[in-house]
């Protein structure tokens, strides 16, 4: 069936470090994505957002790439902070469904 | 932003009793709460979907009968596990869809950690 997926079960930088998180996609459909950061034991926290009529959208030291001819999306972190270390979970949302669909999930460890 | 207020954060309890679990909706209507159960370092499951004033629509596999959800007001959602067993031990998130004529966006609680013992 149609599904998210991510590629890098875990990433492992080193502090300072630019973190690229990759999340493939395979809903031809898919219109609307979202980035989430969940540390353990506590509820995803929203990130950022992207719909499909773009291809780039940037946040404070983060930046969302969506690549649709390839179903592809990815997140950038910027001078990555041991306090970015959590796990990161793409989602998205086809245009007909107001429910998302998550991925596996990344788990970012950054070494100080 | 949006806040959802998820309580217990923890509950451990014995076997063959009920939890209650609830989300609050803090400075918003949350028409739609979502139910999500998460084993560890697995992705999040969705478990239901309720709108306020009716009745959820469980994901296949999701028994309604143990896990009863009721979303009888715009700002609270409760999920109860009956009788429960140690296979029901789970992290279990709330989420709210924030509306702005469509779903724009959803915000989650902080998650209740699940023990039965």
């Amino acid at each position: 069936g149609e599904s998210v997926g991510l590629h890098l079960p875990t990433l492992s930088v080193q502090e300072g470090d630019n973190s690229i998180i990759n999340c493939a996609y395979s809903n031809s459909a898919s219109d609307y994505f979202i980035w989430y950061k969940q540390e353990s034991g506590k509820g995803p926290q929203f990130i950022i957002d992207i719909r499909s009529n773009m291809d780039k959208r940037q946040g404070q030291r983060v930046t969302v790439l969506l690549n649709k001819t390839v179903k592809h999306l990815s997140l950038q972190i910027a001078a990555t902070q041991p306090g970015d270390s959590a796990v990161y979970f793409c989602a998205e949302r086809s245009g007909g469904s107001y429910i998302p669909t998550f991925g596996r999930g990344t788990s970012l460890i950054v070494h100080p | 932003g949006a806040v959802v207020s998820q309580h217990p954060s923890r509950v451990i309890c014995k076997s063959g009793t009920s939890v209650k679990i609830e989300c609050r909706s803090l400075d918003f209507q949350a028409t739609t709460m979502f139910w999500y159960r998460q084993f560890p370092k697995q992705s999040l499951m969705l478990m239901a979907t309720s709108n306020e004033g009716s009745k959820a629509t469980y994901e296949q596999g999701v028994e309604k009968d143990k896990f009863l959800i009721n979303h009888a007001s715009l700002t609270l959602s409760t999920l109860t596990v009956t009788s429960a067993h140690p296979e029901d031990s789970s992290f279990y998130i709330c989420s709210a869809g924030i509306r702005t004529g469509g779903i724009d966006g959803y915000t989650f609680g902080s998650g209740t950690r699940l023990t039965v013992v």
